[in-house]
C-alpha cells in the first residue's frame, strides 16, 4: 500500500536553532518528493522537489534530503524563524499505469518556533 | 497573478441545508481536486478531476457532490451537510501531468 509516513507529529524549538524533519514512504514506482509549508488557516505552498536522481537541494534556509535506497527524506531548517512555525508535508508522486500521477500525502508535521 | 480561489472561506451552516462552495483557478490547469483536513489526519482527497466532464471519487466522497462543466470551475457540493462534514477544505489544481498541486485558501465549515 502507497504511504507517506512523518516524525515527529509535532516539534517545538527555539528561535535561532536548527530542526530536521522526517519523511519515509512505501510509495511505488516513485517519480518525485515535494515538501509542502502550510501555514496556519492557509493552504500549501510547494517548497522544494526531489527527483530520484538528486540527494540534496537547498532553498534558502530549508534544506530537503533524499535516500531513493531506504526511501527516506528529510527537511532540515537551519536558523529557525518565528515565520518557520507552521505544518510542513511530506507528498510523494507516483505514476499510474494511465500516465496519470497520484499524490500520496503525509499527515505533516506540526513545527512551532518559540521565541 | 495565478491563482486558485475559493468562496466563501468561512462558513456555518445547519444540518440538512444545502451548500456549495466554489473553486476556480485561471492557471488553464487540466487537474483540479477537493481535499478536507483533520487534526491527526491530514489532507484526505474527496473527489476530483482529470477534465472538463471527467470526474471520480477519491478516499472519502460520501456526502458530497462536485461538477467540471468548465475547465476553470469546481465546485463542492453538499446536499444534506451533517456535523461530521465540519472541516477544513482545500481545492488544488496543477497540470495533466504536473506533480505540484496549488492550493486555495481553504474553506472552514462548520455545520451544527
Amino acid at each position: 500500500k502507497n504511504q507517506v509516513e512523518q516524525s515527529p507529529q509535532s516539534l517545538i524549538i527555539l528561535e535561532g536553532k536548527n530542526c530536521t524533519l522526517q519523511c519515509n514512504y512505501t510509495v511505488s514506482p516513485f517519480s518525485n518528493l515535494r515538501w509542502y509549508k502550510q501555514d496556519t488557516g492557509r493552504g500549501p505552498v510547494s517548497l522544494t522537489i526531489m527527483t530520484f536522481s538528486e540527494n540534496t537541494k537547498s532553498n534558502g534556509r530549508y534544506t530537503a534530503t533524499l535516500d531513493a535506497d531506504t526511501k527516506q527524506s528529510s527537511l532540515h531548517i537551519t536558523a529557525s524563524q518565528l515565520s518557520d512555525s507552521a505544518s510542513y508535508i511530506c507528498v510523494v508522486s507516483t505514476r499510474m499505469n494511465t500516465g496519470f500521477q497520484k499524490l500520496v500525502f503525509g499527515t505533516g508535521t506540526r513545527l512551532l518556533v518559540s521565541p | 497573478e495565478a491563482q486558485v480561489t475559493q468562496n466563501p472561506r468561512y462558513l456555518i451552516t445547519v444540518t440538512g441545508k444545502k451548500l456549495t462552495v466554489t473553486c476556480s483557478q485561471n492557471m488553464n490547469h487540466e487537474y483540479m481536486s477537493w481535499y478536507r483536513q483533520d487534526p491527526g489526519l491530514g489532507l484526505r482527497q474527496i473527489y476530483y478531476s482529470m477534465n472538463v466532464e471527467v470526474t471520480d471519487k477519491g478516499d472519502v466522497p460520501e456526502g458530497y457532490k462536485v461538477s467540471r462543466k468548465e475547465k476553470r470551475n469546481f465546485p463542492l457540493i453538499l446536499e444534506s451537510p451533517s456535523p461530521n462534514q465540519t472541516s477544513l477544505y482545500f481545492c488544488a489544481s496543477r497540470p495533466a501531468g504536473g506533480t505540484e498541486a496549488f492550493f486555495g485558501q481553504g474553506t472552514r465549515l462548520t455545520v451544527v
